[in-house]
């Protein structure tokens, strides 16, 4: 299973929802990653996770809360979330943070926030 | 400063005509790697490629294959016989130590017209 897969693959909120979303890999890869990707940009690396720890956050507002209960799950649950966050959020997965290893993108949730 | 530059914009190509997509970084660490990255219009960024500072090895698959001049700091990839297939965004990325944290170019758009 070469797999990252995340759910849902569209969103839409209003601004004053909660929702999260889901991303999954059976890969054994211990690197977990959060990217925003507003079109016709590159991804903008959020938030890292390394053997389940916190391992970096780029300076992300708090209305994006990061969350990886195990080495395969990784969540990112939403709050009062602005219009300008609309983008397209891709999880990937690696094997470990140390190396230079690859990063395996899942297909990525639609967001839209009204 | 930009670690990662993709001069190219948009390309477009006729169907079965050889494509080059330039990429150029910047870095003062001696262990690195490089990677190209595709993403379809669906959304989802699909690995191409890893390549370490150690090998300037060319590489060829298939269709598809990486230039790597450590001289001119360039990671070129070159399409030959393209397909409509291969319209996407590519991106080229570049990651050092520690973290495996990936600088992303700005990704080139490639249009193969039938």
């Amino acid at each position: 299973d070469t797999e990252v897969t995340q759910t849902p693959k569209h969103l839409v909120m209003g601004m004053t929802n909660k929702k999260s979303l889901k991303c999954e890999q059976h890969m054994g890869h211990r690197a977990m990653y959060w990217y925003k990707q507003k079109a016709k940009k590159p991804p903008e690396l959020m938030f890292v996770y390394s053997y389940e720890k916190l391992s970096i956050n780029e300076s992300v507002p708090s209305r994006f809360s990061p969350e990886c209960p195990n080495s395969s799950l990784l969540n990112l649950h939403l709050h009062a979330l602005q219009p300008e966050d609309s983008a397209l959020y891709l999880c990937a997965s690696s094997y470990r943070l140390a190396d230079y290893n690859e990063q395996f993108f899942g297909p990525g949730t639609r967001l839209t926030v009204l | 400063a930009q670690k990662v530059t993709q001069a190219q914009t948009e390309i477009s190509v006729v169907e079965k005509e050889d494509v080059t997509l330039d990429c150029v970084y910047e870095t003062r660490d001696t262990t690195y790697y490089l990677f190209w990255y595709k993403q379809p219009p669906s959304g989802e960024l699909v690995f191409l490629i890893r390549r370490n500072s150690f090998d300037e090895q060319n590489e060829i698959s298939g269709r598809y294959s990486w230039n790597f001049q450590k001289s001119t700091s360039s990671f070129n990839f070159t399409i030959t016989a393209s397909q409509v297939v291969d319209s996407a965004v590519y991106f080229c990325a570049l990651s050092e130590a520690p973290g495996n944290q990936f600088y992303f170019g700005t990704g080139t758009s490639l249009t193969v017209i039938p």
